[in-house]
């Protein structure tokens, strides 16, 4: 799910399908990662996070999934709706010399599920 | 939602002058961000504060600089506005600095002409 340019990657479903969208993330030391979901014109909106001692993490029809060796994480939607359309973006955090981390968040998957 | 409001919501302006934009918090977090978000770019962060009057600087701040002089309030301030600055502006708050969610604001649209 990484995007090129101005494009973003781009997923499209049908209603009640399942959905996984892709990130690979950066930096093999971060150690704690989040998902968020952005509808046109608003702010991102987190849905679920995991951290790095985990490999698997479910909420209400979401779950993400966590493989360090290849620095890669997913996000799976179950029964995808047409509320379920947005961008979705992971997120990273860098451990830093303070108590604060860096978040740095990938470009984005564009979902669009169909009726 | 998280009580976050930003102010204004758009904002047209001249470059070369200077805007001010506001972040409001009702949570009572002590973290809190400023991102922008461009197409290509995604969101990057320009500054954050870890408590009242101390602040630092994000992956982008050149022509930022930020206030926080209660809790509560965050202000980002382009101090001479130019054409790179038009974005979009992300307030987030978070309650603890590391390995927590953050939450975010509707954004403010500004647009240096």
């Amino acid at each position: 799910g990484e995007s090129v340019g101005l494009h973003l990657p781009t997923l499209s479903v049908q209603e009640g399908d399942n959905s996984i969208i892709n990130c690979a993330y950066s930096n093999s030391a971060s150690d704690y990662f989040i998902w968020y979901k952005q509808e046109s014109g608003k702010g991102p909106q987190f849905i679920i996070d995991i951290r790095s001692n985990m490999d698997k993490r479910q909420g209400q029809r979401v779950t993400v999934l966590l493989n360090k060796t290849v620095k890669h994480l997913s996000l799976q939607i179950a029964a995808t709706q047409p509320g379920d359309s947005a961008v979705y973006f992971c997120a990273e955090n860098i451990p830093g010399g303070t108590s604060y981390g860096k978040l740095t968040f990938g470009q984005g998957t564009i979902l669009t599920v169909h009726p | 939602d998280a009580g976050i409001t930003q102010s204004p919501r758009h904002k047209v302006t001249e470059t070369g002058t200077p805007v001010t934009l506001r972040c409001h918090q009702t949570e009572n977090h002590r973290y809190m961000y400023w991102y922008r978000q461009d197409p290509g770019h995604g969101l990057r962060l320009i500054h954050y504060s870890y408590g009242v009057k101390d602040t630092d600087k994000g992956e982008v701040s050149d022509g930022y600089s930020v206030s926080r002089s209660k809790t509560e309030d965050f202000l980002l301030t382009l101090e001479s506005a130019t054409s790179s600055q038009t974005s979009v502006y992300f307030c987030a708050i978070s309650r603890t600095g590391y390995n927590t969610e953050a939450f975010f604001g509707q954004g403010t649209r500004l647009t240096v002409v």
